[in-house]
C-alpha cells in the first residue's frame, strides 16, 4: 500500500511569510497528526485531526494551524514565519484514535528553512 | 513537568555485540510505549510496541522491556550490524493515542 505522502519535501521561505504543508495519509487511515522536529527539541506534537476535527493540540502558538478534509488529507499552515520555525515537519497517519497503535506511520517530512 | 529522556550521548558499538538503549520518563502514566527507528532525512519507522501490563516483547533481533515502577524501557538489538546504525526514538502514548517522543539516541555500529 502507498505510504504517507508529504509535499513539498523541501521549502525555503522568508521571515514573515506564511507556508502551507500537505499530508496525504495511508488509504483508509482517518487520523493525521503533525509534529515539528528540531535537533534541540526532538519531535514535538503540533496537533491531531480525525474526521475533519482537531482532537488534540500541542503547545504551539496560534501561528500554527491545520485542517483536515473529507478525504482525510490534511494541511498545516504557519503564518508570520520566524527563523525558529526552521525544522522538519512530519505527519503521521493511523486508522483512528485507539485503533491499531502499531499502524502509526510517518511520512518522510517537509524540510522548512526560514531565512 | 513531564519529561522523557533517552541516552543523551551517541552510542557506538562493535558489530556483533548487543546494543542497549534506555528510555526513562517522569510524570507520565502511559498506556503503551513504542520504539521507532529514524534514518537521516526520513520519518521515524515503527519497530515495536509494548503495553503497560507487559514486561517484555521480542521481534527477531529486537527486544523491549518496560518497567512501569522504574518508569523505564530498555531497547536491545542483539547481534548488531552496521545497517542498524540510525537514531532510535521512544514514544509514550496515552489511551487517546497522543504521543510524546524522546529526543532519540544515535546508534553507530562499527564493522
Amino acid at each position: 500500500k502507498a505510504g504517507v505522502t508529504q509535499t513539498p519535501r523541501y521549502l525555503i521561505k522568508t521571515r514573515g511569510q506564511q507556508v502551507t504543508l500537505s499530508c496525504s495519509p495511508i488509504s483508509g487511515h482517518r487520523s493525521v497528526s503533525w509534529y515539528q522536529q528540531t535537533p534541540g527539541q526532538g519531535l514535538q506534537f503540533l496537533f491531531e485531526y480525525f474526521s475533519e476535527t482537531q482532537r488534540n493540540k500541542g503547545n504551539f502558538p496560534g501561528r500554527f494551524s491545520g485542517r483536515q478534509f473529507s478525504n482525510s488529507r490534511s494541511e498545516m499552515n504557519v503564518s508570520t514565519l520566524e527563523l525558529g520555525d526552521s525544522a522538519l515537519y512530519l505527519c503521521a497517519s493511523s486508522p483512528g484514535p485507539g485503533e491499531a497503535e502499531s499502524d502509526y506511520t510517518f511520512g518522510s517530512g517537509t524540510r522548512l528553512t526560514v531565512v | 513537568s513531564q519529561k522523557i529522556e533517552q541516552n543523551s550521548e551517541a552510542l557506538n558499538i562493535q558489530e556483533g555485540k548487543t546494543a542497549t538503549l534506555t528510555c526513562n520518563y517522569t510524570n507520565y502514566s502511559p498506556a503503551y510505549l513504542q520504539w521507532y527507528r529514524q534514518d537521516p532525512g526520513r520519518g521515524p519507522v515503527f519497530l515495536l510496541l509494548i503495553r503497560e501490563n507487559e514486561k517484555e516483547k521480542r521481534k527477531e533481533r529486537l527486544k523491549v522491556t518496560f518497567d512501569t515502577t522504574l518508569k523505564q524501557s530498555l531497547f536491545h538489538i542483539t547481534a548488531s550490524q552496521p545497517a542498524d546504525s540510525a537514531t532510535y526514538l521512544c514514544a509514550l502514548a496515552n489511551t487517546g493515542n497522543q504521543f510524546y517522543f524522546g529526543t532519540g539516541t544515535s546508534l553507530t555500529v562499527i564493522p
